[in-house]
């Protein structure tokens, strides 16, 4: 069955300063994408950056970036020069490809920067 | 272009009586979804459409919720009789993409918090 686990419940991080947060799946199906998304405290989910599991790059989109280790099933989103509006819900999820598009969400972890 | 509407941004209401959230995805969008958000946790699918046919309502219970698409566009999930364990925030979605290719990335509305007392 196919899984996302993000470890860190919350983190914290210092303003300017680069944090990474853990996201790791499972699914047995090679063709998927993973994908990160925020969700600050309007609620609205926000998002940020993909991975197609045949892409030989990590991606990046600005300051994010995704470490993406296909060996380890990792997806690490690095967000760099943290602000203070980065603060918020971050969910890593999943798409496998012949599964009709439906993304499978992980836990999240909230992300406070402090000033 | 507009996003994913949605409404009553808020609803409280007595266990056992019913609830209806209305979704207008942007337009275009074949691809609609349904998720429950439950305070402290990741999203879970309710339900997606494709046009207007089911293509998974595998963990909707249907016993007390449903859900419609009929002219392919907006949407509307019902729950009747509501529970208190129904209280969350309940999020609509829709996406391009149907197929292998692109991105697929979900856009979401803003929700609807249901309190059930």
């Amino acid at each position: 069955a196919q899984k996302i686990t993000q470890t860190q419940p919350g983190m914290f991080v210092q303003e300017k300063e680069a944090v990474t947060l853990d996201c790791t799946y499972d699914t047995s199906d090679p063709s998927y994408g993973l994908f990160w998304y925020k969700q600050p405290s309007s609620g609205e989910m926000i998002f940020l950056i993909y991975q197609g599991s045949y892409d030989q790059q990590n991606a990046t989109e600005g300051r994010y970036s995704l470490n993406f280790q296909k060996a380890r099933k990792s997806a690490n989103l690095v967000i760099s020069a943290s602000q203070l509006g980065d603060s918020a819900m971050y969910f890593c999820a999943m798409r496998v490809d012949n599964q009709g598009g439906k993304l499978i969400f992980g836990q999240g972890t909230e992300l406070s920067v402090k000033p | 272009e507009a996003g994913v509407a949605q409404s009553p941004r808020y609803k409280i209401i007595e266990k056992r009586q019913s609830v209806a959230f209305w979704c207008n995805p942007i337009s275009g969008h074949a691809t609609l979804y349904w998720y429950q958000q439950i305070l402290g946790q990741g999203p879970k699918l309710l339900i997606q459409f494709q046009n207007n046919g089911v293509v998974d309502d595998s963990q909707l219970p249907k016993d007390r919720f449903s859900a419609e698409r009929l002219k392919g566009v907006d949407s509307t999930l019902k729950i009747q009789p509501a529970k208190l364990e129904d209280s969350a925030v309940y999020l609509c979605a829709s996406s391009l993409r149907t197929g292998t290719g692109g991105t697929g990335e979900l856009f979401f509305g803003e929700g609807s918090r249901l309190t059930v007392l």
